[in-house]
């Protein structure tokens, strides 16, 4: 059963806003990546950590900013909200085993609106 | 660059009917390839997962196969119900621990 939680579920906010979605998992995974999918559309991968102090940014190119201060928790932020950074953003873990079994498990997803 | 394409990108069928989605992938330096269901403005619920090394893995009425010389992948669904309309997606995991998913194949059970 994976656990793996984000808040908040939905989120309208105005364009200058700074937010942060949250996003918990208790697996001890150490693995975390956050991604933006838009309505119908693939998902891009824009944040992922290794562990503990580790951060990247992904293959989409994003003015979010993420930390990972301790195993389960890996926050993002973005500092001032725009309308083009409305979309469903999607938090997942997966655990290092060697031989492949690194099977990968998301979160419920937050759908953000910025007016 | 490693490219993971899924056909069809949709799909309707009567209800009960067999069914087989496809995905192939353009590097087989992969680790595992794994089978997701997205319900619309939800998240991902994962289906299968096949190590490089498997063959294929069963899941009642799912069965994922997994051929990485070629670069395919083929999940087959048996007695097809309204319940599993969704998008179906598959992702690779490259060398590099990051995951690469294709664009998805959106299903329509027609009860």
């Amino acid at each position: 059963e994976a656990d793996i939680y984000q808040t908040p579920r939905y989120l309208v906010i105005g364009t200058g806003k700074k937010i942060t979605l949250e996003c918990s998992q208790t697996m001890g995974h150490d693995k975390m990546y956050w991604y933006q999918q838009d309505p119908g559309m693939e998902l891009h991968l824009i944040h992922y950590s290794y562990g503990v102090n580790s951060t990247e940014k992904g293959d989409l190119s994003s003015e979010s900013t993420v930390s990972r201060i301790r195993t389960e928790h890996f926050p993002l932020t973005l500092e001032s909200a725009r309308p083009s950074h409305t979309s469903q953003y999607l938090c997942a873990s997966s655990e290092f085993r060697q031989g492949g079994q690194n099977e990968q498990f998301f979160g419920p997803g937050t759908r953000l609106t910025v007016l | 660059k490693q490219e993971v394409t899924q056909i069809p990108a949709a799909l309707s069928v009567p209800e009960g009917e067999n069914l087989v989605l496809n995905c192939s992938f353009t590097d087989s330096a992969i680790y595992n390839l794994q089978w997701f269901r997205q319900d619309p403005g939800k998240g991902l619920t994962s289906l299968l997962l096949i190590q490089s090394s498997q063959r294929e893995q069963t899941s009642g009425r799912l069965n994922a196969s997994l051929d990485k010389s070629s670069g395919r992948s083929t999940l087959y669904i048996a007695a097809s119900q309204p319940g599993d309309s969704a998008t179906y997606l598959c992702a690779v995991l490259a060398r590099t621990y990051k995951y690469i998913f294709g664009t998805g194949t959106r299903l329509k059970v027609l009860a």
